[in-house]
């Protein structure tokens, strides 16, 4: 079945070093891609996302990159600060013209070493 | 002026109870959800409304029943509770429009005992 998944469960990184949280997805008519950033005891919170028709798209501090080709999102952060420790989710959107339903990965640990 | 919040944020009862868990979000959204996560983290998407509409039902149990009074709100009610329903449920809302993100409360923690 279609599924979004992700590489790495947990990455420890060191405050100031960039991250990088990988994606794969399996649903090649997907064409919308969410990251968002779920801190302990709280809901999800976006942070970036991008549309099928781009291939990269930055924000503050974060960039996401999509490849099409191989089916592949990645999430970096730049300069990782110890407010960026937290579960991070890919999310792809398959609902169409039926409204926004999103498919969650597995989600991503990022701890963030001093 | 919390953008999508539920009630309660902790619910503990026990098995064969029926519970119900509040949302309401003044974003002004026509399209409200209702997620599950896991004990291992993973979210996965019960139902969404569209303007008091159901829209998707992800062959979830008849035992939970969503229900909207208006655009606003999307309370979600539990029958007979198991020990398998123990999770945390998100509600969150999103425009009508195609391919928008989608803005999430904080989540009730249900524990089954």
């Amino acid at each position: 079945g279609e599924s979004v998944g992700l590489h790495l469960p947990t990455l420890s990184v060191q405050e100031g070093d960039n991250s990088i949280i990988n994606c794969a997805y399996s649903n090649s008519a997907s064409d919308y891609f969410i990251w968002y950033k779920q801190e302990s005891g709280k809901g999800p919170q976006f942070i970036i996302d991008i549309r099928s028709n781009m291939d990269k798209r930055q924000g503050q501090r974060v960039t996401v990159l999509l490849n099409k080709t191989v089916k592949h999102l990645s999430l970096q952060i730049a300069a990782t600060q110890p407010g960026d420790s937290a579960v991070y989710f890919c999310a792809e959107n398959s609902g169409g013209a039926a409204g926004n339903k999103l498919t969650f990965g597995g989600g991503t640990r990022v701890l963030v070493k001093p | 002026d919390t953008a999508v919040s539920q009630t309660p944020k902790y619910l503990v009862t026990q098995m064969g109870n029926d519970k119900s868990i509040k949302c309401e979000q003044n974003l002004g959204h026509d399209t409200m959800y209702w997620y599950k996560q896991d004990s291992k983290k993973f979210l996965k998407i019960m139902f969404s409304y569209n303007n008091k509409e159901l829209i998707i039902n992800e062959t979830v149990p008849n035992r939970f029943s969503p229900k909207s009074p208006d655009k606003a709100h999307l309370n979600l009610h539990i029958n007979s509770l198991e020990l398998g329903d123990s999770a945390v449920y998100f509600c969150a809302s999103s425009p009508l429009a195609e391919n928008t993100e989608a803005f999430f409360g904080q989540g009730t923690r249900l524990t089954v005992v």
